[in-house]
Parts: structure tokens; C-alpha cells; sequence
């Protein structure tokens, strides 16, 4: 049971140009989400964050929105840099009990930005 | 400052044999997860930490354990080890449990586990 899913394995961008990476989820229960980049080798790297109380948040060139009522969450990124090319994972935490200090992760999206 | 750190970088056993990961947190941060990425899927949790007490458990079979230090450092174990347990495995600190909007989860390089 896929509760967090990233519908596209794969983005093409060009520099300059808007990234927008979608993830959806199905447990009702979560209440804060996250992106992570990640690049071969290494660990997720925490990009930006958002509370179920907001419906957007911004840092720099990188904005999350929130949308409950259609459980949907994306990712823009503006402009596009080269440097951006990695996979994103789009990541849900519920509100406590058992669920204290899981992450339940998206596959995960490989964007690539073209110079 | 240094991030979240994990030891070995990468480890060949093999099937039965039993494997001891070790991992550092962020200075000042007492909450440790683990984390298993298989290739072409997202992290799976597998435990939470906190306070040297475990208080989260993913759903992983016995063979995997774990337990945190006075110094917040913790170790995963995998005991009777099987082709399949071949991943990354990822070690997150956060300051305190997670469940809190503010709790970030932040992640070390992992550890590379192959299993032959």
C-alpha cells in the first residue's frame, strides 16, 4: 500500500525554466511533508517543508504547495538550474503515536535540468 | 558544523552472516532513524530512537535491530542476512521525535550493504 506516490519516474527541464514536481498521498493522518534531493552517493538532502496548517511555503527558488482536500502536494523550483538535477522524494509524517519519527517516502522523481 | 555520519561506507557479506551499522548525529540532536533504500524506491523505515529508548518500529522481521548510546550514536543490526537485505541504509537525526511539524528529519551518506 503505496501511501505516498510520485506518479512521474522521470522530469525534463530546461535551465531557467520552472520545475514542478507533483507528489499525492492517500493517509489522512499526515500533517507534515517535506522534499528531499538526492544525488548518487550521498543522502537525502532536506530542501523545504510544509505544515498541514499552510497550504504554501517558499525558500530562495523553491516553493511547496499543499492542497488537503485533493491530498496533493508539489514542488516548484524557479528558475531551473543545472545544479537541480538529481532525484526528489517527497516525504509525509503522520501526527504522533506509532507514527512518531516515520517518514513514508514518495519512489522518488529523477529531474533533469539541460543547460 | 559536521552532519549526520555512518560507518562503514560500504560492506560486502555474505547470505547468513551478521552486519553491525553504525551511525553519528548532528551535535545536540537526541532522536535516530533508520532507513533502508532498495535501488529505484524510496527510504523504508525501520526504527526511531530517541532517548535510547526505541519508539518507533517499521515494518522490518526480528533479524533487524537497534539501540542508541548515552551519546545518542546508534547501531543497526541485521542479523541471518539474505540476499534481499542488499540496500542502503540510511541513518536521520532530528533534535527530538518525530511527529512534531518542526521535527526535520536530516540524513547521513548511508551505508552500502551488499549481500552475495
Amino acid at each position: 500500500d503505496q501511501q505516498v506516490k510520485q506518479n512521474s519516474p522521470s522530469l525534463s527541464v530546461q535551465e531557467g525554466r520552472i520545475s514542478i514536481l507533483n507528489c499525492d498521498y492517500t493517509n489522512s493522518m499526515f500533517d507534515y511533508f517535506l522534499w528531499y534531493k538526492k544525488y548518487p552517493a550521498e543522502g537525502p538532502t532536506f530542501l523545504i517543508s510544509i505544515s498541514s496548517i499552510k497550504d504554501k511555503n517558499e525558500d530562495g527558488r523553491f516553493t511547496v504547495f499543499l492542497n488537503k482536500s485533493a491530498k496533493h502536494l508539489s514542488l516548484h523550483i524557479v528558475p531551473s538550474q543545472p545544479g537541480d538535477s538529481a532525484v526528489y522524494f517527497c516525504a509525509a509524517s503522520g501526527a504522533g503515536g506509532t507514527s512518531y519519527g516515520k517518514l513514508t517516502f514518495g519512489q522518488g522523481t529523477i529531474l533533469t535540468v539541460h543547460p | 558544523d559536521a552532519g549526520v555520519t555512518q560507518s562503514p561506507t560500504h560492506l560486502i557479506k555474505t547470505r547468513g552472516q551478521h552486519v553491525t551499522l553504525r551511525c553519528s548525529p548532528i551535535s545536540g540532536h537526541k532522536s535516530v532513524s533508520w532507513y533502508q533504500q532498495v535501488l529505484g524506491q524510496g527510504p523504508q523505515f525501520i526504527f526511531q530512537y530517541y532517548e535510547k529508548e526505541e519508539r518507533g518500529r517499521g515494518n522490518f522481521p526480528d533479524r533487524f535491530s537497534a539501540r542508541q548510546f548515552p551519546n545518542y550514536s546508534s547501531e543497526l543490526n541485521v542479523n541471518a542476512l539474505l540476499l534481499g537485505d542488499s540496500a542502503l541504509y540510511l541513518c536521520a537525526s532530528s533534535l527530538r521525535r518525530g511527529g512534531l511539524r518542526t521535527d526535520t528529519q536530516y540524513f547521513g551518506p548511508g551505508t552500502r550493504l551488499t549481500v552475495l
